[in-house]
């Protein structure tokens, strides 16, 4: 069974914090992407990536940077936290943009809370 | 800009009623578009798709979309809803101009009242 696994559920921090999150996936994939989820504002792109080593800025990438050492785990990094960033963070994967088909395989989600 | 829109925050249908969850799309290219669900406290699970072919796709749990690229719609629906169809679903289209990334409506929550 195919799988993009999120490494904590639920995470709170406290403002100013380095926060890490961390997602894998086993299929292979090429490309991988982080989203955010706020009620009412659906799923925004943060950022995302189609190889190692390589990281595009998504819409919304101010306070957030990502890492993708390996091809199967991609990191989003937030160096300050701040309560702005209370959200659901969403990580996906996909076949290479050349498949054209576009299915996102997604995580279960990490719910990170700033306090 | 491609774009998508779901103009019901909210749909409540009552238990064995047929189900429509509304779509509409602007692409400047072929739309390749993408039914998700997403279940409380859950990851994204992906529905169906639509790439070419028939207007009308089925995919998985009963569920379908009929494509109308005169009306730029792509309309979910199901013969007969069940309670556990009550979950928030997204609506996302293939973006040709910004490096093929999938954009997503902000979401219709689906109640199916007992």
């Amino acid at each position: 069974d195919v799988k993009v696994t999120q490494s904590s559920r639920y995470l709170v921090k406290r403002t100013g914090e380095k926060v890490f999150l961390e997602c894998v996936q086993d299929m292979d994939h090429e490309n991988m992407f982080w989203y955010r989820q706020d009620p009412g504002l659906g799923l925004r792109l943060i950022y995302f990536s189609y190889d190692v080593k390589m990281k595009e800025k998504g819409d919304i990438p101010e306070g957030y940077s990502v890492s993708r050492e390996k091809k199967e785990r991609f990191s989003l990094i937030l160096e300050s936290a701040s309560t702005n960033q209370t959200s659901m963070y969403l990580c996906a994967s996909s076949r290479t943009s050349g498949s054209r088909d576009g299915e996102l395989f997604f995580g279960e989600g990490s719910r990170l809370t700033v306090l | 800009a491609q774009s998508v829109a779901q103009p019901e925050d909210q749909v409540n249908v009552a238990e064995g009623n047929p189900l429509t969850v509304k779509c509409t799309y602007s692409v400047s290219g072929n739309p390749y578009l993408f039914w998700y669900v997403q279940y409380p406290n859950r990851g994204l699970q992906f529905l169906l798709k639509y790439i070419t072919g028939d207007n009308l796709v089925k995919g998985s749990y009963g569920f379908e979309a009929e494509f109308n690229k005169s009306q730029t719609s792509f309309h979910l629906k199901k013969p007969s809803a069940l309670v556990s169809d009550s979950a928030l679903y997204f609506c996302a289209v293939r973006d040709w101009g910004r490096d093929d990334k999938i954009i997503f409506g902000k979401g219709t929550r689906l109640h199916i009242l007992p």
